[in-house]
């Protein structure tokens, strides 16, 4: 049973550029979440979505950053003309429901590095 | 205002020497709790958590924390620590009907051999 998957590992952009990260839940979950960990800080909650729908994104930047999890496929978090201080690890969690009781089960993560 | 602090960033022990990772927390509803280590190219793993009940959990390999509400805290101990313990050490604390864990900084902890 494979874990939740992210992809890429590493990624590399100059700034201004474009950056997508996959995020693909562990089979059978249906719930992503996205939390961020810059240089010297703990993660933080960015976004929550289930299939086709963003349920809470109270943690994300209100500009350039989107996300999405569509019927088909990964869920995508966009990050549009990267900055410096972009540069984190990017985490993916999910799990099969809402319920914070039920264990997160978590990728690992996205290193973005904005040059 | 909710926070999480670890307040040691590095620790190194010695491959069987016992390992102590500190927790404080600063929330406003009942805390649920939680250790996370990450290893090198790996995902967040769940070592153990705390709802509620005997305030001593035991968690995986080899792993327990104890729930001290009256210090606000949530050590992680082991007895004897092995080289493959090396990894980052997560701690978290979240809430009955909430989805967002408040993470700390994290402890990486380095064992000799």
């Amino acid at each position: 049973n494979a874990g939740v998957m992210q992809n890429p590992r590493h990624l590399v952009r100059r700034r201004g550029q474009e950056a997508r990260l996959r995020c693909s839940p562990m089979k059978g979950h249906s719930h992503v979440y996205w939390y961020r960990q810059l240089p010297e800080e703990g993660l933080k909650f960015m976004v929550y979505l289930q299939k086709e729908n963003i349920i809470d994104e109270s943690g994300m930047p209100k500009e350039r950053f989107s996300a999405e999890f569509p019927k088909e496929g990964p869920s995508i978090l966009r990050i549009q003309q990267v900055v410096r201080g972009d540069s984190a690890a990017y985490f993916c969690a999910s799990s099969p429901g809402q319920g914070f009781l039920e264990k997160l089960f978590f990728g690992s993560g996205t290193q973005l590095s904005v040059l | 205002a909710q926070s999480v602090t670890q307040p040691d960033i590095h620790i190194t022990v010695s491959e069987g020497a016992s390992l102590e990772l500190r927790c404080n927390y600063s929330y406003g509803a009942t805390p649920y709790l939680f250790w996370y280590v990450q290893s090198p190219g790996q995902g967040l793993q769940l070592l153990l958590k705390y709802f509620s009940g005997d305030t001593l959990v035991q968690g995986i390999k080899g792993f327990e924390a104890e729930f001290k509400r009256s210090q606000s805290s949530f050590n992680l101990r082991k007895p004897s620590v092995h080289w493959s313990d090396a990894a980052e050490y997560f701690c978290a604390v979240g809430a009955k009907g909430t989805y967002k864990y408040i993470f700390g900084t994290g402890t990486r902890l380095k064992v000799l051999a």
